[in-house]
């Protein structure tokens, strides 16, 4: 089964602190990809990062940077300096291989509402 | 360019009545993923197409929930009847292939059943 877990419902920082958000996930397969999407306000869900499984090079693009590690199953991202406008809505999703039938899971966790005070 | 397009945005209407949700993919996107998500709660897939075929649709209600892809372009998603726990935003999305890469997605259309 896979599974994906963001145990932080809502974190609240001030403007320019830096804050992780965790993830957690569950699968058997040795082949699959963590996602992080953005959701803002305007509801629409904006990619920001794909890993695959083989990949646990850390990246860091402008104030996003994103640690895996396979060895605790986790996916964490850290935006540092963090700006009101990051305040939204991050998901952390799990896709794996593919299964006998052709079809595969895309599994999202619960999300973490994130707010950013000025 | 123009990204995943649904309308309407918002729509209200009674139980056991019908709606339907119109989405036009990412020009040349050749995957399309209908998604629903509660309040709260992240997206919840049901149903992907591979141009015109449906290839994974186990997690589409299929007693009032019908999804159509013809031409491999835009798509529509019917619920007939509504029930009030099917209030939700339903979201639409396109990728190049299926292969793993990050997912487009439209702004969404939410539904409120009465």
């Amino acid at each position: 089964a896979q599974k994906v877990t963001q145990a932080q419902t809502e974190i609240s920082v001030v403007e320019k602190e830096d804050v992780t958000l965790d993830c957690v996930y569950e699968t058997r397969d040795t082949t699959y990809y963590l996602f992080w999407y953005k959701q803002p306000p305007s509801g629409e869900l904006v990619f920001l990062i794909r890993r695959n499984s083989f990949d646990e090079q850390n990246e860091i693009s402008g104030r996003y940077s994103w640690n895996f590690q396979k060895s605790t199953s986790s996916f964490n991202f850290t935006i540092t300096a963090s700006q009101v406008v990051d305040s939204a809505v991050y998901f952390c999703a799990l896709r794996g291989g593919f299964s006998a039938s052709g079809t595969y899971k895309y599994i999202f966790g619960t999300g973490t509402r994130l707010k950013v005070l000025a | 360019e123009a990204g995943v397009v649904q309308s309407p945005r918002y729509k209200i209407i009674e139980k056991k009545q019908p709606v339907a949700f119109w989405c036009n993919p990412i020009s040349g996107h050749n995957t399309l993923y209908w998604y629903r998500q509660n309040l709260g709660q992240g997206p919840e897939l049901l149903i992907r197409y591979e141009n015109e075929e449906a290839v994974d649709d186990s997690q589409l209600p299929k007693d009032r929930f019908s999804a159509e892809r013809l031409k491999g372009v835009d798509s529509t998603l019917k619920i007939q009847p509504a029930e009030l726990g099917d209030s939700a935003v339903y979201l639409c999305a396109s990728s190049l292939i299926s292969a793993g890469e990050g997912y487009t997605f439209g702004s969404g259309t939410r539904l409120t059943v009465v």
